[in-house]
């Protein structure tokens, strides 16, 4: 079946940092893949997306590059802010799977000054 | 816009009763609403979807007669947790889909923390 694997957390970095947080995922086909952030007290909100082999999501300075190669959808962020202390979830879509979700454990991230 | 809303947003019981939990799309119809289990430092597990009018499709393992779903109205679907135990204790998070051929997006409500004593 279809799974998501995650870097465990939490990853605590400085402001300004640079961030990476790890997605591999295992799934026949070409599924799509998603980032979801869930900041405290709120509910998980669409990041990211991508579609197919070699696309790239981005969003809000995020990034995440579809590689069927090495099955990883990672995520990055080149100079994280205090705001960006959250929960990052990464999920994928079967294709033809209609709206069903497989999602990652989460990772969550604080951010310092 | 795309606000999905939970309520309670955490709940406490005893053994043996049963609780409500109710998701709302405050500003869109959403015709395809997901109840999603959530355990400590675990992914989110799809208990079941739901349709507007229809019958609620359950993922394997799930009881569908323990956890009753209604979605009655294209804003407003419950999740009924019968004769609750310890073990259903978890968190509950519902999305929502609206309708339309380019809507394929799912919002989520903030979830309700469910403890049975």
């Amino acid at each position: 079946g279809n799974s998501v694997t995650q870097m465990e957390g939490p990853v605590t970095l400085s402001e300004e940092a640079f961030l990476t947080i790890n997605c591999t995922y295992t799934a026949t086909g070409y599924p799509s893949l998603f980032w979801y952030v869930q900041y405290p007290g709120e509910g998980l909100q669409l990041l990211l997306k991508a579609t197919k082999a070699d696309d790239k999501g981005s969003n809000k300075g995020f990034e995440a590059t579809y590689r069927k190669e090495t099955t990883s959808f990672h995520l990055e962020k080149g100079s994280v802010q205090v705001s960006d202390s959250a929960v990052y979830f990464c999920a994928l879509r079967q294709a033809g799977g209609g709206n069903k979700l497989t999602f990652g454990t989460g990772t969550q991230l604080k951010v310092e000054l | 816009g795309a606000v999905v809303s939970q309520h309670p947003s955490w709940v406490i019981c005893k053994s043996g009763t049963s609780v409500k939990i109710e998701c709302r799309s405050l500003d869109f119809q959403a015709t395809t609403m997901f109840w999603y289990r959530q355990f400590p430092k675990q992914s989110l597990m799809l208990m079941a979807t739901s349709n507007e009018g229809s019958k609620a499709t359950y993922e394997q393992g799930v009881e569908k007669d323990k956890f009753l779903i209604n979605h009655a109205s294209l804003t407003l679907s419950t999740l009924t947790v019968t004769s609750a135990h310890p073990e259903d204790s978890s968190f509950y998070i519902c999305s929502a889909r609206g309708g339309g051929v380019s809507t394929d997006t799912q919002y989520f409500g903030p979830g309700t923390r469910l403890t049975v004593l």
